[in-house]
């Protein structure tokens, strides 16, 4: 089986602080993915890539980055975490192009104080 | 840009009965993949079904299938003999991207199953 972890399912921070949140999946995917889901917006991708050291802006990068400096980890990064920034985020991979099944993680439940 | 709209928040469905989940999208490409995807309470999200634009066949897997009206950029899910594990969020996504772009996913709705 494909699995996809996230390093937390629950996350409490304040205002200001740097966050990192990881996935890891373990099953050689070339792409991964970042979304924030929020009630009533459903998800909303913030960043891809499709390769080590490769990223690309989604529909709502501000305020995010990312990082993958090895295959099977792909992170994202608050630098600045805003309460605004509250919300469920989802990691997911797939093989080859979108086209395939997008397996995705639990998901990390981050509320910023 | 691409747009996929879900019209109904929260469905409510005998269980045993079938029901229908409606998705509209919007596109301007010619070749493009449509998805339902559930995500139970408190679990991962996992496709339920895929249909590929150029396909006329509409798709089906088990007690999930599709109907796929692609001049009215139409795709409702249906849902027979609705069982109590059936309950969850379901989102209609799209996809059309030529790269590894993400996919572009409606609002979602919830679905609920009265026992």
């Amino acid at each position: 089986d494909v699995k996809v972890t996230q390093s937390s399912r629950y996350l409490v921070k304040r205002t200001g602080e740097k966050v990192f949140l990881e996935c890891v999946q373990d099953m050689d995917h070339e792409n991964m993915f970042w979304y924030r889901q929020d009630p009533g917006l459903g998800l909303r991708l913030i960043y891809f890539s499709y390769d080590v050291k490769m990223k690309e802006k989604g529909d709502i990068p501000e305020g995010y980055s990312v990082s993958r400096e090895k295959k099977e980890r792909f992170s994202l990064i608050l630098e600045s975490a805003s309460t605004n920034q509250t919300s469920m985020y989802l990691c997911a991979s797939s093989p080859g192009t979108a086209l395939n099944e997008q397996y995705f993680g639990p998901g990390t439940r981050l509320t910023v104080t | 840009a691409q747009t996929v709209t879900q019209s109904q928040p929260e469905m409510s469905v005998q269980e045993a009965e079938t029901v229908t989940l409606s998705c509209t999208y919007d596109t301007s490409e010619s070749d493009y993949y449509l998805f339902w995807y559930k995500q139970p309470p408190s679990r991962q999200m996992i496709l339920v079904i895929r249909q590929e634009a150029y396909k006329q066949q509409n798709a089906t897997e088990n007690r999930f299938s599709v109907n796929f009206q692609k001049a009215a950029k139409s795709f409702s899910l249906k849902i027979s003999d609705s069982q109590l594990g059936d309950a969850a969020m379901y989102f209609c996504a799209s996809y059309s991207g030529g790269g590894a772009d993400g996919l572009t996913f409606g609002k979602g709705t919830h679905l609920i199953i009265q026992p």
